[in-house]
Order: structure tokens, then sequence, then C-alpha cells
């Protein structure tokens, strides 16, 4: 069973444009929603994180949205470039507890010159 | 250079025979992890450890064994390897604290004939 839900499956973008990853959960224990980046042939990294009660968090051209009541969230890429192209995850955290990181299937990302 | 290593990067081996895949990490973190990639799945965590002497399963631990007998150290070993744990493993590691945030090794990708 998936915890988190994520959507699409992969995504073609072209340069400049905005990519946008969609994560759905239905666990309401979980307290933090982070999302890693996962270039060819590297583990994945921590990209940004968001906590439920805030709605939005942005860093540079990456932008998460939460939305608590829809349980919900997604990751927006503004500007998109060539260099963002990688696997996406996002995940779902719970602080209490040990086994507390729930991933997403994954987006593979393309951006097209 | 805070970081995970993994060892070895590529594998290929045949059913049944025992192997070990080493972890490592130079961060002092508490906590340790196993999860397997595989296309359309995810990251699925195999096992967990809290610290030192301390393990427990994940998702998906059919078929493996971890020991944490030193905090830096978290091997993963597959008794009798069967061609459904062909895959890609990654070894992450975090602060207790922050186990949203891990950190991950460069991945072993492990074909099982």
């Amino acid at each position: 069973q998936q915890q988190v839900k994520q959507s699409p499956q992969s995504l073609i973008v072209q340069k400049g444009g905005i990519s946008i990853i969609n994560c759905a959960y239905e666990n309401t224990a979980f307290d933090y929603f982070p999302w890693y980046q996962q270039f060819p042939g590297k583990g994945p990294a921590l990209l940004i994180a968001i906590r439920p009660d805030v709605s939005e968090k942005k860093e540079g051209r990456f932008t998460i949205s939460f939305n608590k009541s829809a349980k919900q969230f997604s990751l927006h890429i503004m500007d998109s470039q060539p260099g963002d192209s990688a696997t996406y995850f996002c995940a779902a955290s719970i602080r209490t507890g040990a086994n507390n990181l729930f991933f997403g299937t994954g987006t593979r990302l393309t951006v097209i010159p | 250079e805070a970081q995970v290593t993994q060892n070895p990067r590529y594998l290929i081996t045949v059913t049944g025979k025992k192997l070990t895949v080493t972890c490592s990490q130079n961060m002092n973190h508490e906590y340790m992890s196993w999860y397997r990639q595989d296309p359309g799945l995810g990251l699925r965590q195999i096992y967990y450890s809290m610290n030192v002497e301390v393990t427990d399963k994940g998702d998906v631990p059919e078929g493996y064994k971890v020991s944490r007998k030193e905090k830096r150290n978290f091997p993963l070993i597959l008794e009798s390897p069967s061609p459904n744990q062909t895959s890609l493993y990654f070894c992450a590691s975090s602060f207790a604290g922050i186990r949203y945030e891990q950190y991950f090794g460069p991945g072993t990708r492990l074909t099982v004939t």
C-alpha cells in the first residue's frame, strides 16, 4: 500500500517553463513533507521540506505548496532548466516512531533546451 | 567531507550465494536505513537502525538481514539471494531528531542471476 501517491510518473517541460509534481497522502500523523532530487547514478538528496502548518515554502526556483485539508502537496519548479532534469520524490515523515519516511513513486523530469 | 559510502557499487551474483553490501557514514548519525529502488515503486525501506544494536524491519525485509555493531556502519546481508532481489540499493543516515532529512549513499546496483 503506497502511503504517498505521486503523479505524474514522467514530465517533459520546455526550458523556462514551470514543472509541477503532485503528491497526496492519507495519514494525518505525517508531520514533515520533504522532496528529494535524484540525478542519474546518484543517491537522492533533500531538496526542500515543509511542515503542515505552512501553506507554502519557497527556496529559489523551487516552491512547495501544501493543502492540509485536501491532504495534498506539490512541487513547483519555476523557470525550469536542463540542469533540473532528474527524478523527484515526494515523501512524508512521522517524527515519532521509527519507520518514518515514506516515499512516493517518483517523477522523472526532463527539461528540453 | 560528510558522506555515506557503500561498497560495492555494482555486483552481479548467482542465486543462493551469500553477499554483504557495506555502508558507512562519517556524520555521527544515530539513524541508518536501507532502501531498495525499483521502477514504478519508488524507494521502499528494508531495515532501519535507531542506534547501535537497535534494528527493526521496514516495509520489505524478507530475504535481508542487517547488523549495527558500530555507530558508523550498517551492512546489508543477503544470505541466499534470489532474482527478485535484483534492484538498486541505497543506504541512508540521519540524526535521530531530523529523520526527514536523510543523507543517501551513491547506491549499489545488484543483479542476481
